[in-house]
C-alpha cells in the first residue's frame, strides 16, 4: 500500500522490558512525526524528523525514549525499561515537506505494559 | 499564550443542527492550516485544508481570520456520522505541524 505503515499493530510487554516501534512513511515524504495518545486524551507530540535529523526532541518524556530515522525512510521509536504509564497508542505521521502540506497518519501501535 | 487552543467540548447537538468550532493559534507567521477528524480508536485523517479566502466542501466550511489568529470549522445539517473529534493543525515557528487537543462533537438523533 501507499500509506504510512506501523508495526506491530499491537504490543503487550512486561514492565521493565524494552520495545521497538517501527514506522514506514509514505515514499518521498521528508518529514516524519511521532505522537502518543493515551485513552480518551489528545495527541502528545514526541519527536519530529526533517530527513534523518530531529530538530525538535522536546516532546520525548524521558531518557527512556529515543528515536532514529535512516535513509530518510523508516523510523524506529525505542522505549527502554517500559513502565505502565507508557501504555498508549503510538502514532506516526509523514508529510511531503516541512509544515506546508498535510500529514498522513499510520494506524498506530497499541502498546500495553503489564 | 499556548501555541494552539481548542475548546475540548463535548459539543452535543441534534441531527440537522449547525455547529461551529474555533481554534486560536499563537504564531502570526503560520502559513498552513488544516482541520483533521479523528474517530474513536482510529488515527486522525485530513478533513480539509483552510485557505486564506475560506473554503467549502459540501456541508463543511473552513475559514481563516489572520487578524485575530483563529481558524473556524462550520458544519451544516449535522449527521450522526459527524460525531468525532476535530483537530486543528497549523505550522509553528519551526515549520512543524502542530496539532490542537481536539474538539469533541456528539450528534444526537
Amino acid at each position: 500500500g501507499a500509506g504510512v505503515s506501523q508495526s506491530p499493530s499491537n504490543k503487550v510487554t512486561e514492565k521493565g522490558k524494552d520495545v521497538e516501534l517501527r514506522c514506514d512513511p509514505i515514499s518521498g515524504h521528508t518529514a516524519l512525526y511521532w505522537y502518543r495518545q493515551r485513552l480518551g486524551q489528545g495527541l502528545e507530540f514526541l519527536i519530529y524528523f526533517q530527513g534523518n535529523s530531529a530538530p525538535d526532541k522536546s516532546g520525548l518524556p524521558s531518557d527512556r525514549f529515543s528515536a532514529e530515522r535512516t535513509g530518510e525512510s523508516v523510523s524506529t521509536l525505542t522505549i527502554q525499561r517500559t513502565q505502565q504509564e507508557d501504555s498508549a497508542v503510538y502514532l506516526c505521521a509523514s508529510s511531503k515537506d516541512f509544515g506546508f502540506t498535510e500529514a498522513f497518519f499510520g494506524q498506530g501501535t497499541r502498546l500495553t505494559v503489564v | 499564550r499556548k501555541e494552539v487552543e481548542q475548546d475540548p467540548g463535548p459539543f452535543n447537538v441534534p441531527e440537522g443542527a449547525t455547529v461551529a468550532f474555533n481554534c486560536t493559534y499563537s504564531n502570526s507567521a503560520s502559513q498552513s492550516f488544516f482541520w483533521y477528524r479523528q474517530d474513536c480508536r482510529k488515527e486522525p485523517k485530513l478533513l480539509m485544508s483552510v485557505y486564506s479566502s475560506g473554503n467549502e466542501d459540501g456541508r463543511f466550511t473552513a475559514q481563516l481570520n489572520r487578524a485575530s489568529q483563529y481558524i473556524s470549522l462550520l458544519i451544516r445539517d449535522s449527521k450522526l456520522s459527524d460525531s468525532a473529534t476535530y483537530l486543528c493543525v497549523f505550522n509553528n515557528a519551526g515549520n512543524m505541524l502542530t496539532f490542537g487537543g481536539g474538539t469533541r462533537l456528539m450528534v444526537k438523533p
